[in-house]
């Protein structure tokens, strides 16, 4: 049982938005802590995707969003491509656990 | 171009012990903590433990504590993870990722990790 809370599984068909959400408390997203999302394609290690709940480091498209509200952070995909099918993990801090937790993991399918 | 290379990963009885290694290249190695990320077969990413960048803190998640030992030699720009009395549900591929910490606006302590190794893999298995 992950402390973040993410959908199993999430699909859309090509050129489609989709939208990633990730579930906290008042110990980890609610109590002002960031949240970080990675990317993780088949058979490779994790990449970071958004960074400080809405940053996307240098060379992530602007097709991938981020956002936080109270406990909850979403992670929005436009446009959707056939190289955007891998899992997605969002990742905070939780100040009950003293360490950073990640959500269960997303996957995502392109029709 | 920032590069992490995991390596040491084997087959390894319970109550075993093993020692992984992650060589760093392309930043400046003893400026940033790092961290030890690991993965089950088929499941997500759990944080194993953090070293700070002088090696002087190091932290633990509740289920290795005791266990593992964390230790970086900046010398050698290499990050370390003993591993002793190892069970089943250590079996995992091991990540070394990069730490990027900071402050935010409000004074909270944060940190990401913006780089991440490739992975060894590490099975626990009589």
């Amino acid at each position: 049982q992950s402390v973040l809370t993410q959908p199993p599984s999430v699909s859309g068909a090509p050129g489609q938005r989709v939208t990633i959400s990730c579930t906290g408390s008042s110990s980890n997203i609610g109590a002002r802590y960031d949240v970080h999302w990675y990317q993780q394609l088949p058979g490779t290690a994790p990449k970071l995707l958004i960074y400080g709940n809405s940053n996307r480091p240098s060379g992530v498209p602007d097709r991938f969003s981020g956002s936080k509200s109270g406990t909850s952070a979403s992670l929005a995909i436009t446009g959707l491509q056939a190289e955007d099918e891998a899992d997605y993990y969002c990742q905070s801090y939780d100040s009950s656990l003293s360490g950073p937790v990640f959500g269960g993991g997303t996957k995502l399918t392109v029709l | 171009e920032v590069q992490l290379v995991e390596s040491g990963g084997v087959v390894v009885q319970p109550g075993g012990s093993l020692r992984l290694s992650c060589a760093a290249s392309g930043f400046t190695f003893d400026d940033y903590a790092m961290h030890w990320v690991r993965q089950a077969p088929g499941k997500g990413l759990e944080w194993v433990s953090l070293i700070s960048w002088d090696g002087g803190s190091t932290y633990y998640a509740d289920s290795v504590k005791g266990r593992f030992t964390i230790s970086r030699d900046n010398s050698k720009n290499s990050l370390y993870l003993q591993m002793n009395s190892l069970r089943a549900e250590d079996t995992a591929l091991y990540y070394c990722a990069k730490g990027f910490h900071y402050y935010d606006s409000s004074g909270y302590y944060q940190y990401y990790f913006d780089y991440w190794g490739q992975g060894t893999l590490v099975t626990v298995s009589s």
